[in-house]
């Protein structure tokens, strides 16, 4: 079957602009996970959702910063006013149980590139 | 929150060799540890996994024992591949177990 998909797979854009990337999770996974990949270095938490619900938004790093699941299965995170310091590699991940305790399957990740 | 740490710097070894990559952890109570590995150009995949205390994850060849009295889940190798050259991250679950916390990652290659 079909693993986790993100797009772009990469994204340049201007400071200022605003940038929507999406995860299509793997059908039925429950858990959907956002991070953060700055070049280097590991993941970083950003959301987490249970179904269509947003439970934990902690890791955002600002206001700028949107997350949105809207049905349960695809998510969009939307970044406002892009900064140069939101340059990193954007990671998917669902998981078929509920929390992070258990295996996530990611996506390839989106690379942004804020100019 | 609970958090991994793992070794500085990348590891350069030759075919054949054996890989140690350490990781030890913080943790409340004995959450379940993960090793994922990324190879290049591709997502973050599931390497091996252990629950509980004294289990032994194993996958591909690799092994990690998590040890409590070490507070240490170390992934091990005996023989490695040039196909092995990727990047591995230490992970456990974090804060409410709402997300998993990663270590910083450690990058392996293997020369023929």
């Amino acid at each position: 079957g079909a693993g986790v998909s993100q797009s772009p797979r990469y994204k340049v854009a201007k400071r200022g602009q605003d940038v929507a990337l999406r995860c299509d999770p793997i059908s039925g996974h429950v858990s959907l996970f956002w991070y953060q990949q700055a070049l280097g270095q590991g993941p970083e938490f950003l959301t987490y959702f249970q179904n269509e619900a947003q439970l934990d938004k902690s890791g955002l790093p600002s206001d700028r910063f949107f997350a949105e699941r809207p049905e349960g299965s695809v998510s969009t995170l939307k970044i406002q006013r892009t900064q140069q310091e939101d340059s990193a590699v954007y990671l998917c991940a669902s998981s078929f149980q509920r929390g992070g305790g258990n295996e996530q399957f990611f996506g390839p990740g989106t690379r942004l590139t804020v100019l | 929150g609970n958090s991994v740490t793992q070794m500085e710097g990348p590891v350069t070894l030759s075919e054949e060799a054996f890989l140690t990559i350490n990781c030890t952890y913080t943790a409340t109570g004995y959450p379940s540890l993960f090793w994922y590995v990324q190879y290049p150009g591709e997502g973050l995949q599931l390497l091996l996994k252990a629950t509980k205390a004294d289990d032994k994850g194993s996958n591909k060849g690799f092994e990690a024992t998590y040890r409590k009295e070490t507070t240490s889940f170390h992934l091990e190798k005996g023989s490695v591949q040039v196909s092995d050259s990727a990047v591995y991250f230490c992970a456990l679950p974090s804060r409410g177990n709402n997300r998993l916390a990663f270590g910083k990652g450690n990058q392996v290659v293997v020369i023929p």
